[in-house]
C-alpha cells in the first residue's frame, strides 16, 4: 500500500497571505489527523477528520481550518500567515480513531518571510 | 490533561551501546503508549505501541520499551546502538480523560558515536 502523502513537501510564503497544505491517507483510512511541529512547541495537534467531518480540534486560532473529502484526502489552510506559522505540517492517516495506529506523512515545511 | 515527560533532550550513545531513551506519563489509568522515530526531513514512524496486552512490547529495529505503572513510565531501550539509530525519539500517550487524541513529549534526540 502506499503511504501517506503529502503536497507540497516545500513551501515559502509571505506574512498575509494564506496558504493550502494537501493530504492523502492510506488506501481505506478513514481518520486523518494534522499536527504542526516547531522546534519551540514541539508536535502539537491541530485537528482531525473522520468520515468528512472534524472529530477534535486542538487549541488554534480559527485561522487554521481543514476541511476532508468524500475519499478522505484531507487539506488543511492557513489564513493571514505569520511568521509564527513557520513548521513543519505533518498528516496522519489511521483506519478509525486516533488510538489506533497512525501513519504520518512526510509533512510540508513552511516557511513564513 | 494528559503530559508526557522525555527526560533528556538529547543523548548520546557509542555504537554497540545501550539505548535507553526515558519516558513518563501522567495518568492514573494504563492509556495507550507509543514510540515514534522521525529521521531527519521525513515524518514520525511508529516504532511501538502498548495497548495492555503485555508490559514489555517489542517494536521495530530491535527496540522494545516496558510500561510500568508504578512509576508511569515507558523507557525505550535497545541493547546495541547502531549509526542508523540516530534520529528524533517521540514518546506519545492517548487515551485518558477520555481523549484519543495523542499528546507527545518534545523529543529526545539520539547521538551514536562511531
Amino acid at each position: 500500500k502506499a503511504g501517506v502523502t503529502q503536497t507540497p513537501r516545500y513551501l515559502i510564503k509571505t506574512r498575509g497571505q494564506q496558504v493550502t497544505l494537501s493530504c492523502s491517507p492510506i488506501s481505506g483510512h478513514r481518520s486523518v489527523s494534522w499536527y504542526q511541529q516547531t522546534p519551540g512547541q514541539g508536535l502539537q495537534f491541530l485537528f482531525e477528520y473522520f468520515s468528512e467531518t472534524q472529530r477534535n480540534k486542538g487549541n488554534f486560532p480559527g485561522r487554521f481550518s481543514g476541511r476532508q473529502f468524500s475519499n478522505s484526502r484531507s487539506e488543511m489552510n492557513v489564513s493571514t500567515l505569520e511568521l509564527g506559522d513557520s513548521a513543519l505540517y505533518l498528516c496522519a492517516s489511521s483506519f478509525r480513531q486516533t488510538q489506533e495506529t497512525q501513519y504520518f506523512g512526510p509533512g510540508t515545511r513552511l516557511l513564513v518571510l | 490533561a494528559q503530559s508526557v515527560t522525555q527526560l533528556g533532550s538529547h543523548v548520546s550513545v557509542s555504537e554497540g551501546a545501550l539505548v535507553l531513551l526515558r519516558c513518563n506519563y501522567s495518568s492514573s489509568v494504563p492509556p495507550y503508549l507509543f514510540w515514534y522515530v522521525q529521521y531527519p526531513n521525513q515524518g514520525l514512524q511508529l516504532l511501538l505501541k502498548y495497548t495492555s496486552a503485555a508490559t514489555l512490547v517489542k517494536g521495530i529495529n530491535g527496540f522494545e520499551a516496558e510500561f510500568k505503572k508504578s512509576e508511569t513510565s515507558f523507557h525505550l531501550t535497545k541493547p546495541s546502538a547502531h549509526m542508523s539509530d540516530a534520529a528524533e525519539y517521540f514518546c506519545a500517550v492517548s487515551g485518558t480523560g477520555g481523549s484519543y487524541i495523542p499528546t507527545f513529549g518534545r523529543g529526545t534526540s539520539l547521538i551514536v558515536h562511531p
